[in-house]
């Protein structure tokens, strides 16, 4: 497809359990964002690659939270003994290269309930 | 860090303008604007660049003052397309992008 996808784009999921979602960027774009989105806030900085390197990750939470990109494309954001504050919109979005003149291009998003 | 945006919320008649407002208490390389209409991802509008570059939708305008590390988005003859939450951007550095709490925009037929 020409857009960003992820996977799956609803989990529900129970206090504790471990979680994997997916992102697949736009072919040829180097760069790639997580966002945490609550309702009614803007999209929360989580991390950024540029390649297959994490190139900030100042925005997780906490340790249970972790990203890769092994290949410099598709990229899986995994958060281990999920609590019910997880629960929120993740959002996946890529660009050309990193930097402020390239626009991010966002993927539908994944929304996780933790019950 | 996070950007304050003003005001939270506008209702508008279809034809009218609004301007929304994006402020940061760092020195900014750049702003971005982007519209999320409910239950959609973000959609990119705009870049503006420190040095007054900008790169976007033909029929938004915007403005970025650096000195004052703000920015401005002038919705003109608002449409009802345009209803959704804006979110402005920022990068102080290090290619990442802090966005706003957003300002949503009603339009009335």
């Amino acid at each position: 497809g020409a857009g960003v996808s992820q996977t799956p784009s609803n989990k529900v999921t129970e206090k504790g359990k471990y979680v994997e979602l997916r992102c697949d960027p736009i072919s040829g774009h180097t760069a790639l964002y997580w966002y945490r989105q609550s309702l009614g806030q803007g999209p929360e900085f989580l991390i950024y690659f540029q390649g297959t390197g994490a190139a900030d990750d100042s925005g997780l939470p906490n340790d249970r939270f972790f990203a890769v990109r092994p290949e410099g494309s598709v990229s899986t954001l995994k958060i281990q003994r999920t609590e019910r504050g997880d629960s929120a919109v993740y959002l996946c979005a890529s660009s050309l290269i990193a930097g402020g003149y390239n626009e991010q291009f966002f993927g539908p998003g994944t929304r996780l309930t933790v019950l | 860090q996070q950007p304050v945006q003003s005001p939270q919320a506008v209702i508008l008649r279809e034809g009218e303008d609004a301007v929304i407002n994006c402020s940061s208490s760092k020195a900014l390389y750049s702003v971005h604007w982007y519209r999320q209409k409910h239950g959609e991802a973000p959609v990119f509008l705009m870049i503006l660049l420190k040095g007054g570059e900008q790169k976007g939708h033909e029929k938004i305008s915007a403005s970025f003052n650096e000195k004052k590390q703000q920015s401005s988005l002038y919705l003109t003859a608002s449409q009802l397309s345009y209803s959704g939450t804006y979110f402005c951007g920022t990068e102080t550095g290090h290619d990442k992008i802090i966005f706003g709490k957003g300002t949503r925009l009603h339009i009335l037929p």
